[in-house]
């Protein structure tokens, strides 16, 4: 069955540090696909990223990079010189090609502090 | 409409009652989905439908909780009798086609509390 952690449950950091998110995942799919989602207080998912499990080339997105290592099933997420507009609740989720649905981890809470 | 529309954002009804929440997907996207995230928990999986067709239902908690899509756009979430542990926001999201190799976009959610 698939499974995603989030083990950090709350984050705080100071404006301008750098913060990482992680998320390890299970699945006995070859082929699946791993997102992460910001959901800020309005309560709308916002889509951040998908990647599919044959690309573990990292990606860098502004202040934002994710770290895919398939070796340890780890798919972490890394905001650069945060700003308080991050604060919000970070999802990582699996997508499987045996199905539709996402499985998601229990989120992240990142609070940004000025 | 731009995004993933779901109304009503806001519901409080009695417990007893029934309720329905709609959603409207992206236009032109076939896949939609039916998540609930309760408080302080994680998203919650309830169903989705390709087309008008639900392949995958197994998610709904109860046999008071169906939906249906007609016209292969707007869809509707209904309990029956609600319970006050069906309060939670419920999240409609829409995707071009069925398959996690899809981007699935979310609504901003209907808040549900049963009182």
């Amino acid at each position: 069955a698939q499974k995603v952690t989030q083990a950090q449950t709350e984050i705080s950091v100071v404006e301008k540090e750098d913060v990482t998110l992680d998320c390890v995942y299970e699945t006995r799919d070859t082929t699946y696909y791993l997102f992460w989602y910001k959901q800020p207080p309005s309560g709308e998912l916002v889509f951040l990223i998908r990647r599919n499990s044959f690309d573990e080339q990292n990606e860098i997105s502004g202040r934002y990079s994710w770290n895919f290592q398939k070796s340890t099933s780890s798919f972490n997420f890394t905001i650069t010189a945060s700003q308080v507009v991050d604060s919000a609740v970070y999802f990582c989720a699996l997508g499987e090609t045996s199905g539709s649905r996402l499985t998601f981890g229990e989120g992240t809470q990142l609070t940004v502090n000025p | 409409g731009a995004g993933v529309s779901q109304s009503p954002s806001n519901k409080v009804t009695e417990k007893g009652k029934d309720v329905e929440l709609r959603c409207d997907p992206i236009s032109g996207h076939t896949a939609l989905y039916w998540y609930r995230q309760s408080l302080g928990q994680g998203l919650e999986f309830l169903i989705y439908f390709q087309g008008n067709s639900a392949p995958d239902k197994s998610g709904l908690p109860s046999d008071r909780f169906s939906a249906e899509r007609t016209g292969g756009s707007v869809s509707t979430l209904t309990i029956q009798r609600t319970q006050q542990e069906d309060s939670a926001v419920y999240l409609c999201a829409s995707s071009l086609m069925e398959g996690a190799g899809n981007t699935i976009y979310f609504g901003e959610g209907s808040w549900l509390t049963v009182v």
